[in-house]
């Protein structure tokens, strides 16, 4: 089945570097690719939407400033954290899927950011 | 306002027994709706997936079900094992540009030997 590959699992970082981390889908074009942020005991909420090639759209109260997604080919997106700060320590979860309007989500296995 | 409520928000059984979660939504217009397992520190894994004309799907031991007219859908775990603990979301999308998602706040199930 499809498979999404999120890198890294986790990373710990120093308040006030940035970090990144990738979402590839491995045997799919992923046309549309979404960022989360989880926190403990708490439900997915999405960050952004990014499709391939266009700037991603960023849900109400996310800091696109902040949070750099970059889409650059139908196979990889990034998500950079600025200037990270303890608060912005959680759990991230990327998903992608094709064009398909009934295409299922994949989701990668999200990366455990801890800002110290 | 489209919402995705499920309940309960968390859920305790013994081994070997059944279980039913609950998601209720107001999305429109409906495109399909999905169940995900969420282990802990994992990405979520899809289950199923139904559309507007299917009313019961299983995978295994999980059997979901769907109801357009009310909205509602419900997950079915029979004979739980202590691995089908976890977060179960529901994840409803629209028919419209982009087919927005929306995201259910998930119910976490623990199974107790």
């Amino acid at each position: 089945g499809a498979v999404v590959s999120q890198h890294p699992s986790w990373v710990i970082c120093k308040s006030g570097t940035s970090v990144k981390i990738e979402c590839r889908s491995l045997d799919f074009q992923a046309t549309t690719m979404f960022w989360y942020r989880q926190f403990p005991k708490q439900s997915l909420m999405l960050m952004a939407t990014s499709n391939e090639g266009s700037k991603a759209t960023y849900e109400q109260g996310v800091e696109k400033d902040k949070f750099l997604i970059n889409h650059a080919s139908l196979t990889l997106s990034t998500l950079t954290v600025t200037s990270a700060h303890p608060e912005d320590s959680s759990f991230y979860i990327c998903s992608a899927r094709t064009e398909w309007a009934g295409s299922p989500l994949h989701f990668g296995n999200g990366t455990r950011l801890t800002v110290t | 306002k489209n919402q995705v409520e499920q309940s309960p928000q968390s859920l305790i059984i013994l081994e070997g027994k059944n279980c039913t979660l609950q998601c209720n939504y107001t999305v429109s217009p409906f495109s399909n709706l999905r169940w995900y397992k969420q282990d802990t520190g994992r990405g979520p894994v899809s289950l199923t997936i139904m559309t507007f004309s299917e009313n019961t799907k299983s995978n295994g031991r999980y059997t979901a079900t769907l109801d357009a007219d009310t909205k509602q859908s419900s997950l079915h775990i029979t004979a739980s094992q202590l691995s089908d603990s976890a977060s179960y979301i529901c994840v409803v999308s629209a028919i419209n540009a982009g087919n927005m998602l929306t995201f259910g706040g998930g119910t976490r199930l623990m199974v107790k030997p």
